[in-house]
């Protein structure tokens, strides 16, 4: 199986930060890496699918970055309906595999 | 619209079979791959399966394969996960989504079905 390194796993952060996570694979997965938000209690919600690509309806300044093994989820700027759970999902082999999560709080 | 809806909260004891649903609408149900994901209370998510309605080819991951059976009926559009005897360690949120192909992200998930499982 491929793992999936999320990190950090937590983060404390401000509205209007610019805030990074990152999701390694253990092998290479081109672009095969998508991103999901997570509030509490809600569904999950797509983000970012094929490394880069911005699912519609998604505000632009979430932009996703990586190719092979590292993968970057980034936040321009924090909005307060951002702080959520994010998980990376690798899509390139089966079985798929999900990050960790990356649990993002308000400082 | 694309949608898919889940069958409701259940409640369990260890032992007992289960099926849960998943019933799609808004696109061609026999075209997408339905995959199910597990979220056990306070954990992240874990990629159990999928199935291709079209012809119920199923592929498993490793840590379900043997604990549950996917399968699909096109006629009603609708896919099951199912549990034939049920363990407290079974206890989550189950969810169902659409993939495009068999190696694409999901997207639009369903809205989830709670399996709670106690003596």
């Amino acid at each position: 199986d491929i793992q999936m390194t999320q990190s950090p796993s937590a983060m404390s952060a401000s509205v209007g930060d610019r805030v990074t996570i990152t999701c390694r694979a253990s092998q290479g997965i081109s672009n095969y890496l998508a991103w999901f938000q997570q509030k509490p209690g809600k569904v999950p919600k797509r983000l970012i699918y094929a490394s880069s690509s911005l699912q519609s309806g998604v505000p632009s300044r979430f932009s996703g970055s990586g190719s092979g093994t590292e993968f970057t989820l980034t936040i321009s700027s924090l909005q307060p309906e951002d702080f959520a759970t994010y998980y990376c999902l690798q899509h390139h082999s089966y079985p798929l595999t999900f990050g960790g999560g990356t649990r993002v709080e308000i400082k | 619209e694309v949608q898919l809806v889940q069958s409701g909260a259940e409640v369990k004891k260890p032992g007992e079979s289960l099926k849960i649903s998943c019933k799609g609408s808004g696109y061609s149900f026999t075209s997408y791959w339905i995959g199910w994901v597990r979220q056990m209370p306070g954990k992240g998510l874990e990629w159990m399966g999928i199935i291709y309605p079209g012809d119920s080819e199923t592929r498993y991951s490793p840590s379900f394969q043997g604990q549950v059976t996917i399968s699909a009926d096109k006629s009603i559009s609708t896919a099951y996960l199912q549990w034939s005897s049920l363990k407290a360690s079974d206890t989550g949120m189950y969810y169902c989504a659409r993939h495009y192909s068999s190696s694409s992200a999901p997207d639009p998930w369903g809205q989830g079905t709670l399996v709670t499982v106690s003596s």
